[in-house]
């Protein structure tokens, strides 16, 4: 099974540029969500979705947006880059609120 | 709010040697909490979740214990080896609903020497 597969691995964005980082999941689970990784800190939560056509703020979602028109994918939508979205991006899902959760590789994004 | 920290944020042990990694959270109101494994650059590898009702769980040389009342977790590593180098995060699912949201510490990061 592929798991939590994440498009793409790196990029290097230009301020002000849009990108979308891609998500999608094998496992058919219900839950997906999105945090961001900056260096020495824990991971944020940025959005999440407990289903298809449902989704939600979480702690850092300024700058960002996401949909969920299937139960496979989860995209992140970039609008006007920053550089504070300079971070490593983590895609996660869970069958369950509860259960446990599968990581993607992540996406290392660069905002200069 | 629910916060998580782990401490300390670096170990370095010799091989071979028993380890005790930490974790602690403000308010016990959790579902479950979760250890993960980070390598350079990868992703989050599952290591052990506990349930809310479970003090314990065990995988081969792991061994990671929940005490709610106090809010704390510890992860044991027996018998260090140098594959076990990596960060180690924390991650509790608070009891704000059955959505799954994780809040992590920042990590302990190990390095096992040969």
């Amino acid at each position: 099974n592929a798991g939590v597969t994440q498009t793409p691995k790196f990029r290097i964005l230009k301020i002000g540029q849009s990108m979308t980082l891609q998500c999608t999941q094998d496992m058919n689970h219900n839950y997906m969500y999105w945090y961001r990784q900056d260096p020495g800190m824990g991971l944020k939560l940025i959005y999440y979705s407990v289903g298809a056509g449902i989704t939600d703020k979480g702690e850092v979602p300024n700058g960002y947006n996401v949909s969920r028109s299937t139960t496979e994918d989860f995209p992140l939508r970039l609008e006007l880059a920053a550089p504070s979205q300079t971070s490593v991006y983590f895609c996660a899902s869970t069958r369950q609120g509860t259960t446990e959760a599968f990581f993607g590789q992540g996406t290392r994004l660069t905002v200069v | 709010k629910q916060e998580v920290t782990q401490i300390p944020a670096a170990l370095s042990v010799p091989e071979g040697e028993n380890l005790v990694l930490n974790c602690s959270f403000t308010d016990s109101a959790i579902y479950n909490l979760q250890w993960f494994r980070q390598d350079p650059g990868k992703g989050l590898t599952s290591l052990l979740l506990i349930q809310s009702s479970q003090r314990e769980q065990t995988s081969g040389r792991l061994n990671a214990s929940l005490d709610k009342s106090s809010g704390r977790s510890t992860l044991y590593i027996a018998a260090s080896q140098p594959g076990d180098s990596a960060t180690y995060l924390c991650a509790v699912i608070a009891g704000s609903g059955n959505t799954g949201k994780l809040i992590f510490g920042q990590g302990t990061t190990l390095q096992v020497k040969p």
